[in-house]
């Protein structure tokens, strides 16, 4: 199993540009999401899926948007990128409620 | 609101020496508790999880935790530690019962000296 993967690793936006982080996983875990990391705040939720076809939001959603189409795959997009959305973004799954997460490699994103 | 605090943003200690990480919590009801692991450039890896039961609980790696409630905190030790356990140590709460929604805290810098 490959577990959670996560492309592109590293990526350089400007203002204003869109693009669509990818995350699948090979577990056939239900639960998957999207956090980002940022210096001393730890991880922070931004969206979530309980489900394929199924999604929430998460502490910090607002310039994001996710789909869930398939139970494999989470995508999480920029729809007009900004430096407040610099920051490393990791995806996790889990295979159902009150499970330990399985995390990601992340990917690093810069805008300038 | 819940959130999950831990005072001590970098720690240095040297090799062969114990280790206490620190985690408080503010949550109502019985939390869901748990302390991951990042090492540099990778994603993170569960250590340990408290969900109820013994207060004392074992990880992986030789790490343990314990809860306690009167003082809402999961601290993190480790009896003897090895250089290879330089890495970013985060504690983790599930904030609802529908299952997904986790606070981490800020996380803590292990640093750990020959």
């Amino acid at each position: 199993n490959a577990g959670v993967t996560q492309t592109p690793k590293f990526q350089v936006l400007k203002t204003g540009q869109s693009m669509t982080l990818q995350c699948a996983q090979d577990m056939n875990h239900e639960y998957m999401s999207w956090y980002r990391q940022d210096p001393g705040m730890g991880l922070r939720l931004i969206h979530y899926s309980v489900g394929a076809g199924i999604t929430d939001q998460g502490e910090v959603p607002n310039g994001y948007n996710v789909s869930r189409s398939t139970t494999e795959d989470f995508p999480l997009r920029l729809l007009s990128a900004a430096p407040s959305q610099t920051s490393v973004y990791f995806c996790a799954s889990s295979p159902g409620p009150n499970n330990e997460q399985f995390f990601g490699p992340g990917t690093r994103l810069t805008v300038l | 609101a819940q959130s999950v605090t831990q005072p001590d943003i970098h720690i240095t200690v040297s090799e062969g020496a114990s280790l206490e990480l620190r985690c408080n919590y503010s949550y109502g009801a019985t939390p869901y508790l748990f302390w991951y692991v990042q090492s540099p450039g990778q994603g993170l890896q569960l250590l340990l999880k408290y969900f109820s039961g013994d207060t004392l609980v074992q990880g992986i790696k030789g790490f343990e935790a314990e809860f306690k409630r009167s003082q809402s905190s999961f601290n993190l030790r480790k009896p003897s530690v090895h250089w290879s356990d330089a890495a970013e140590y985060f504690c983790a709460v599930l904030r609802d019962n529908y299952g997904q929604n986790f606070v981490f805290g800020p996380g803590t810098r292990l640093s750990v000296l020959p």
